[in-house]
């Protein structure tokens, strides 16, 4: 079974800095899709950005980015230039192509941005 | 365009007593699932379709029950409330499995008494 831990429960940084955040999974799956998702207080699930395992290519959006590294089962993200609208709930989550695409999540990691 | 929309946004149940949180999405979307949050543990699969007419069990299914006799409806229902299933729902849904963004509705923060 896949599993997804996020070891920081919470992060913080200052604004204009960069964070990282850190995800790590376990998988026998050569094939999957890996997302970060923002939870801002209203609870809504918003997608940051997504990476496809067979893509060597790191993902980028905007000011976000993603370090990940296959064969260490790694997936961060990293916000460069971090606003104040960036404070929220993130989760990473694993999509397996198998059992329905289920999305499997991470614990969530709680960003604070200092003004 | 709605997306996807879940009721009621909040609901207080006593324990014993049964109810159904709504979920309709207007984009056509074969794949749909539920998942329930709780602090320090994520997001975690309930129940989840494929299709519609087609179920099937996440990790954490007791207690709940579905169906999906539309491609747009994913009623989830609560046999008979118990504390333990204090939590806050969420369904989504997406155009297929594996590579594709899931959408989700708001959420409904559901207290168990």
């Amino acid at each position: 079974a896949q599993t997804v831990t996020q070891s920081q429960p919470e992060m913080s940084v200052q604004e204009a800095e960069t964070v990282t955040l850190s995800c790590t999974y376990d998988t026998s799956e050569s094939d999957y899709y890996l997302f970060w998702y923002k939870q801002p207080p209203s609870r809504q699930m918003i997608l940051v950005i997504r990476q496809e395992a067979y893509k060597q290519q790191n993902a980028t959006e905007n000011r976000f980015s993603v370090n990940f590294q296959k064969a260490a089962k790694s997936f961060s993200l990293k916000i460069s230039d971090s606003q104040l609208g960036d404070a929220a709930m993130y989760f990473c989550a694993y999509r397996t192509f198998n059992q329905g695409g289920k999305l499997i999540f991470g614990q969530g990691t709680e960003l604070s941005v200092k003004p | 365009n709605a997306g996807v929309t879940q009721t009621p946004k909040f609901q207080v149940l006593k324990t014993g007593q049964s109810m159904t949180l709504q979920c309709a999405q207007d984009m056509n979307h074969e794949y749909m699932s539920w998942y329930r949050q709780d602090p320090g543990m994520g997001l975690r699969l309930i129940h989840y379709s494929v299709g519609a007419g087609i179920t099937d069990q996440g990790e954490v299914p007791n207690g709940y029950n579905v169906s999906r006799s539309t491609t747009e409806d994913f009623p989830l229902r609560l046999l008979s409330a118990a504390p333990s299933q204090t939590s806050v729902y969420f369904c989504a849904s997406s155009q297929t499995w594996g590579q594709d963004e899931a959408f989700f509705g708001q959420g409904t923060r559901l207290t168990v008494v």
